[in-house]
């Protein structure tokens, strides 16, 4: 099955810098690939998703870019604010698959 | 305007004393997932359904059972509760599909076994 690593654990950056969270994913059948900020106590929330046919996705101050050949993902948050302090989870889902399997989750602080 | 609700919230239980909790969606998905969460981890998926199909995960204990009566309902029931099962379990949807894409998940129902 897949298995999905995400990396780091924890991230503190100051505020108005950039965060970027990776993942790894071990089934190349994947091509769908979300973004959850979960908040302290609160559902996770998807920020941002990508399939496998683009190389990158951008919404305002977050982008996601893959690479399927090296089967890596990742998160990018510029102009960090506080409010971005959260966890974020990636995830990978196989064509076909109603799975979704999750990363372990990285903590973000973002400093004032 | 929720979408994906879960019942109850909180929910307080004896060691051994069974548990249920609902979940109810107005989106019409045909996917309904159950997930078990613990402090800050990711969800650990326990099973889901495609409509009627019901799918285990091979390491989801015999204690976790489900059941899907209709498209809109789906419930968890936890037959003995220890003290492991302690957890925020989430409840989500997903149209299904080749194409499937996003899950809409619940606000949760946290688990406090005593």
């Amino acid at each position: 099955g897949e298995n999905v690593e995400q990396h780091p654990s924890t991230l503190s950056v100051q505020e108005g810098d950039s965060a970027v969270i990776k993942c790894t994913y071990s089934d190349s059948a994947s091509n769908y690939f979300p973004w959850y900020k979960q908040e302290l106590g609160k559902r996770p929330q998807l920020i941002i998703d990508i399939r496998s046919n683009v190389g990158e996705k951008k919404d305002q101050r977050i982008a996601v870019t893959l690479n399927k050949t090296a089967k890596h993902f990742s998160l990018h948050i510029t102009e960090t604010q506080p409010e971005d302090s959260a966890v974020y989870f990636c995830a990978a889902r196989a064509f076909g698959n109603e799975k979704l399997t999750f990363g372990t989750g990285t903590r973000l602080t973002i400093i004032p | 305007d929720a979408m994906v609700i879960q019942n109850p919230r909180y929910q307080v239980t004896q060691f051994g004393k069974p548990v249920t909790l609902s979940c109810s969606q107005t989106l019409n998905h045909n996917v309904m997932y159950w997930y078990q969460q613990k402090s800050s981890q990711a969800p650990k998926l326990l099973f889901h359904y495609y409509d009627k199909d019901f799918n285990n995960e091979a390491d989801t204990p015999d204690n976790f059972q489900s059941r899907r009566p209709n498209t809109s309902f789906c419930f968890l029931d936890i037959r003995s509760p220890g003290l492991g099962d302690a957890a925020m379990y989430l409840c989500a949807t997903s149209e299904g599909g080749a194409n499937t894409g996003e899950l809409f998940f619940g606000e949760g129902s946290r688990l406090t076994v005593l």
